[in-house]
Formats: C-alpha cells, sequence, structure tokens
C-alpha cells in the first residue's frame, strides 16, 4: 500500500514571497490532515478535511494561510505571503475517517521542510 | 486545553541500556495515547497505541504504559540500539483532536 505522498521535500524562499505544498494521501482515505511542526516541537494541527470539506481549520492563520482539497482527494497548502515564523516542516497525515468518539489511524507522509530567509 | 509535555528534551546512552521516557498530560479524559517515532527529515512511524481503557501495550523491545489518573504515560526501550536513535513523540487524543509533545531526542552510541 502506497503511503502519504507529499512534495516537495524542501523549500526555501524569502518572506514575503508565496508557496505552496502538495499532498497525496493514502488511496481510499476520507480525512486529511496538514500540520506544522517548529524545530523542537510537536506537531500543531492546521487544518483538517473529511473529503472535500473543512472540519477544523481554528489554528490555521487564514490571513496568510489556505487549504483546498477540491475533489476529495489531493490537497494543496498555501503560504502568501510568507513569514520568518513560517519556517517549519508541514506534514500531511491521512486516515480512514474521523469522529469524536472514534479513531482512526493517521498516516504520515514526510513533510516539507520550509525555511523563510 | 490538552498540553502535552515530555521530559527529558534530549536523552543519551550506551548501547544495550533500557531505558524510559516520558509523556505527561493536563487533561485525563483522553480517548487513546500514541507513541511515535521521528526519524530527521522524516514523517512520523507510530510505534504502540494505548487505549484509555488499556494501561499498557508491548511490541518487541517497546513497552508503553499509561495512568490516565496522574495523567502519565512512558515508553518504555529495552537494549537500546544505534537503530533507535530518532525522537519519540506523545500523542493524546479525544473529541477528534490529537495533541503531541515537543518529543525526546534521543541518542543511542555505540
Amino acid at each position: 500500500e502506497a503511503g502519504v505522498a507529499q512534495s516537495p521535500r524542501y523549500k526555501i524562499i524569502e518572506k514575503r514571497q508565496s508557496v505552496a505544498f502538495w499532498c497525496n494521501p493514502i488511496s481510499g482515505h476520507a480525512t486529511l490532515y496538514w500540520y506544522q511542526q517548529i524545530l523542537g516541537q510537536g506537531p500543531k494541527l492546521l487544518i483538517q478535511f473529511q473529503n472535500n470539506g473543512v472540519v477544523d481549520d481554528s489554528q490555521l492563520p487564514k490571513d496568510r494561510f489556505s487549504a483546498e482539497r477540491l475533489k476529495g482527494v489531493d490537497s494543496t497548502l498555501k503560504i502568501q505571503p510568507a513569514k520568518l515564523e513560517d519556517s517549519a516542516v508541514y506534514l500531511c497525515a491521512s486516515s480512514s475517517t474521523a469522529g469524536t468518539f472514534v479513531y482512526n489511524e493517521q498516516f504520515f507522509g514526510p513533510g516539507t521542510r520550509l525555511t523563510v530567509l | 486545553k490538552q498540553e502535552v509535555t515530555q521530559i527529558p528534551a534530549a536523552l543519551s546512552v550506551p548501547e544495550g541500556e533500557n531505558l524510559v521516557l516520558n509523556c505527561s498530560f493536563t487533561d485525563s479524559a483522553i480517548y487513546n495515547l500514541q507513541w511515535f517515532r521521528q526519524d530527521p527529515g522524516k514523517g512520523l512511524t507510530s510505534l504502540l497505541l494505548i487505549q484509555s481503557s488499556q494501561r499498557e501495550q508491548t511490541s518487541g523491545r517497546l513497552n508503553a504504559s499509561l495512568d490516565k489518573s496522574s495523567g502519565r504515560s512512558t515508553l518504555y526501550i529495552a537494549a537500546s540500539q544505534p537503530g533507535d536513535s530518532a525522537t519519540y513523540l506523545c500523542a493524546t487524543y479525544n473529541n477528534n483532536d490529537m495533541r503531541f509533545g515537543a518529543g525526546t531526542r534521543l541518542t543511542v552510541k555505540p
């Protein structure tokens, strides 16, 4: 079974530039997550999709971050314009479904390491 | 709001030593607790998942325990090997919300 794919693996940009990350979840997984992991910290959830609908984006800085999952499969996360503090690893994960009292294991991709200069 | 803490932040041990990694959480109302491994430049790999009704889970040289009432979990690694070197993260799950600790960076020296 293929895992979660992410690209690019590394990206270096200057502040105020724009950047986009792509994620392809495990086939058949309805739920997709984007996490931000700053160096020395644990991952923090940015946005969760169930199929192509947003379940939770309470921690997404909506003035500069946006994400979409138009066909309920692949997803893109965009930052525009980037700030120095956006330097982090952006992890994508997927699970078969999600619910309040049901846990389905999340499988993580390798991440995209973003450096903002 | 759930807060998850892992101590120590870094640990270095000689090969063959048994070791314990600690994880504490502030809200005991969790559905489960999970331990992950993260290698440099890689994503997270799930190691052990403990349901709230369970006390421990074992996989090979790994044993994870859970004490909900005290808000603590430990990951025990027996007979450590250089290949165990990685960052280990714990995460709690409840109400569709997963919270991670900052991790413990483990180095096992040959």
